[in-house]
């Protein structure tokens, strides 16, 4: 068992174009959530799958991200036409059943320049 | 509106004292309460919890405290050791609620002097 892990660990990227941030959970859990980080903040919930039905999702997640969990598995997260705004640390962690002491990943650091 | 509130951004504690970092909350509805450290360019780690059907619950040298009425938890570390220097999270959730995403304060920095 090697953790949650999260690619890549940074992206630098331009504004107005999209990015895509892959987690793969812990193996046996089924809850995947996905975080944001900005300096001097802690995180703040994105949005939350239950296997692979995404069942909640945070204001904070406006149109231009979407996150999937196909089969249940591992998880993306894009965000389309991105902004100087969305810079942060984007944190997934994952449980199991109603576990709430998610394993968090590393997290991936992104950069709108 | 910040549900979550840490209003020590950092704390200074000498090696082998005691470290004591405070969290309070306003949202009546949170009845389960975490504790994570972050070390750079790492995720958050996981230490300790607590049910709001308690009012303390102890992990070796990890101790938090809850008080209800006050709104207010607290974080115990004894002996504090150079180890231990690290952000410190304050997280809660409504678990009976069913509403499961957890919710953080802004963290304090915590530095263990030798």
């Amino acid at each position: 068992d090697t953790g949650v892990s999260q690619d890549p660990r940074h992206k630098i990227t331009k504004r107005g174009q999209n990015v895509t941030f892959r987690c793969d959970p812990i193996s046996e859990h089924n809850r995947l959530y996905w975080y944001r980080q900005t300096l001097g903040q802690g995180p703040e919930f994105l949005t939350y799958f239950q296997n692979e039905a995404q069942l909640e999702k945070s204001r904070l997640l406006s149109d231009r991200f979407s996150a999937e969990r196909p089969k249940g598995s591992f998880s993306t997260l894009e965000i389309q036409r991105t902004e100087q705004g969305d810079s942060a640390m984007y944190l997934c962690a994952s449980s199991t059943g109603p576990a709430l002491q998610g394993y968090f990943g590393p997290g991936t650091r992104l950069t709108v320049t | 509106d910040q549900q979550v509130k840490q209003n020590s951004p950092s704390l200074s504690v000498q090696e082998g004292r005691i470290s004591i970092l405070n969290c309070d909350y306003t949202n009546s509805m949170f009845d389960y309460f975490l504790w994570y450290k972050k070390y750079p360019a790492e995720g958050p780690t996981f230490l300790i919890s607590i049910s709001s059907i308690k009012d303390k619950n102890e992990d070796g040298r990890f101790t938090v405290f809850l008080n209800k009425s006050a709104k207010h938890l607290s974080l115990h570390i004894v002996p504090s050791q150079p180890g231990d220097s690290a952000v410190y999270f304050c997280a809660a959730s409504g678990m009976s609620s069913g509403n499961t995403p957890l919710v953080f304060g802004k963290g304090t920095r915590l530095s263990v002097i030798a």
